[in-house]
């Protein structure tokens, strides 16, 4: 139990385009998801935390008008990335919980921007 | 500011001893504390967690101690096995359900 996917797990854009990326909670009701991303040999760092069916809060730094969260069901939420560029390439993890502490990631997606 | 800190970036063991994590906190409010592991290009697997009521928490091979009086916690893991070599990162949390604070992790290797 407890599966997380995210789709797709690898994307390359231009530069100036916007990517969606998927994350699903499989087997069980996410009441709220997280994402995250991590930069080589550096920590996860958490970008914004999403609540079903509310906005999302983001961290400081995080601009939210780049990075669109979008928590529209208990299993799905999506993170946009508007107008990508270079220095947002990085690798994007979600995770997801339900009632209990416990967050359960997905297998990460990895963007590439040229 | 970091709040968890994992101070070895690198741990090698011998197949069958024990291999020991470290992770040391600053901030008083987190009151429960996780251990998962990553691979390369993958997302990070849960593998055990700690309340702070509790000082040990033990699932198989790993165990989990929790100091916190001095703000530690450490994961064992015995007997260490080569497909346990990865990048273990330790979390840290207020609350239940709350943002994860993590750690910039140790990487094991497991030699034969």
């Amino acid at each position: 139990g407890a599966v997380v996917s995210q789709h797709p797990s690898w994307v390359i854009c231009k530069s100036g385009t916007s990517v969606k990326i998927e994350c699903r909670s499989l087997d069980f009701q996410a009441t709220t998801m997280f994402w995250y991303r991590q930069f080589p040999k550096q920590s996860l760092m958490l970008m914004a935390t999403s609540n079903e069916g509310s906005k999302a809060t983001y961290e400081q730094g995080v601009e939210k008008d780049k990075f669109l969260i979008n928590h529209a069901s208990l299993t799905l939420s999506t993170l946009t990335v508007t107008s990508a560029h270079p220095e947002d390439s990085s690798f994007y993890i979600c995770s997801a919980s339900s009632s209990t502490d416990t967050q359960y990631f997905g297998p990460g997606t990895r963007l590439t921007v040229l | 500011d970091q709040q968890v800190k994992q101070n070895s970036p690198s741990l090698s063991v011998q197949e069958g001893r024990i291999s020991i994590l470290n992770c040391d906190y600053t901030n008083s409010m987190f009151d429960y504390f996780l251990w998962y592991k990553k691979y390369p290009a993958e997302g990070p697997t849960f593998l055990i967690s700690i309340s702070s009521i509790k000082d040990k928490n033990e699932d198989g091979r790993f165990t989990v101690f929790l100091n916190k009086s001095a703000k530690h916690l450490s994961l064992h893991i015995v007997p260490s096995q080569p497909g346990d070599s990865a990048v273990y990162f330790c979390a840290a949390s207020a609350g239940t359900a709350s943002k994860l604070t993590f750690g910039t992790g140790t990487r094991l290797q497991v030699t034969l």
